[in-house]
């Protein structure tokens, strides 16, 4: 069965600094890793989508890695803005079509 | 339309009252799923369509829950008799295929069983 965890649960760090997001899978036969963002009360961005054959993806100040023998990803996010404060989810898609979440990562950008 | 709608926002239903939420995905994508978020960040799939067919509906209670996505209709995700513990907000998504595909997620229902 698989499951997806993200550490850390929670993570404040000051404005202007490079931070890194974590995302575990226990099993690696996954057709892609999507990032997501959740600002409270609202529905899910999506941020970048990796396939299985590819190792990364970046969109602006972000980039995702994916090491799928290690089952990992990580989300870097660079020059960090209070803008940034949200939930990021990780979910990766199984060989099955179902798409299993972590249980999110809660980043706070101090100004 | 360009943006996955679900309505309503906001759903309040007394234990044991039927509830009915609605899902329009985005034109031309072929896949809906269904996913509830129970607690903050505990997401569990539901049901997902290929149009109107069902594609994968392991994650659907067995009891209480139905969905259908009919042609030229929103689709729908129908809870008989809810619950307490089906409180949560219930996100609706689409592809345009279901593999290899970014899934694009609304904006979320709200239900609260009291």
């Amino acid at each position: 069965k698989q499951e997806v965890t993200q550490i850390p649960a929670a993570l404040s760090v000051p404005e202007g600094e490079n931070l890194v997001l974590n995302c575990s899978f226990t099993d690696s036969a996954i057709y892609n890793l999507q990032w997501f963002r959740q600002d409270p009360g609202k529905g899910l961005t999506s941020l970048l989508l990796i396939q299985s054959s590819q190792r990364e993806q970046t969109s602006g100040r972000l980039n995702a890695s994916l090491d799928k023998s290690s089952g990992r990803s990580t989300l870097y996010i660079a020059a960090s803005q209070p803008g940034d404060s949200a939930t990021y989810l990780c979910a990766v898609r199984n060989r099955d079509d179902k798409i299993i979440f972590g249980k999110g990562t809660r980043l706070h950008i101090l100004p | 339309g360009e943006e996955v709608a679900q309505t309503p926002k906001h759903l309040v239903r007394g234990e044991g009252q039927k509830a009915k939420l609605y899902c329009a995905p985005i034109k031309g994508h072929s896949y809906v799923f269904w996913y509830q978020q129970v607690l903050k960040n505990e997401f569990k799939f539901l049901i997902s369509f290929q149009n109107e067919n069902v594609f994968d509906e392991t994650g659907m209670p067995k009891e209480r829950f139905s969905a259908k996505c009919l042609p030229n209709s929103p689709c729908s995700l129908e809870i008989q008799a809810t619950k307490l513990e089906d409180s949560a907000v219930y996100f609706c998504a689409s592809s345009r295929r279901a593999k290899q595909e970014t899934q694009y997620f609304g904006p979320g229902t709200r239900l609260l069983v009291l």
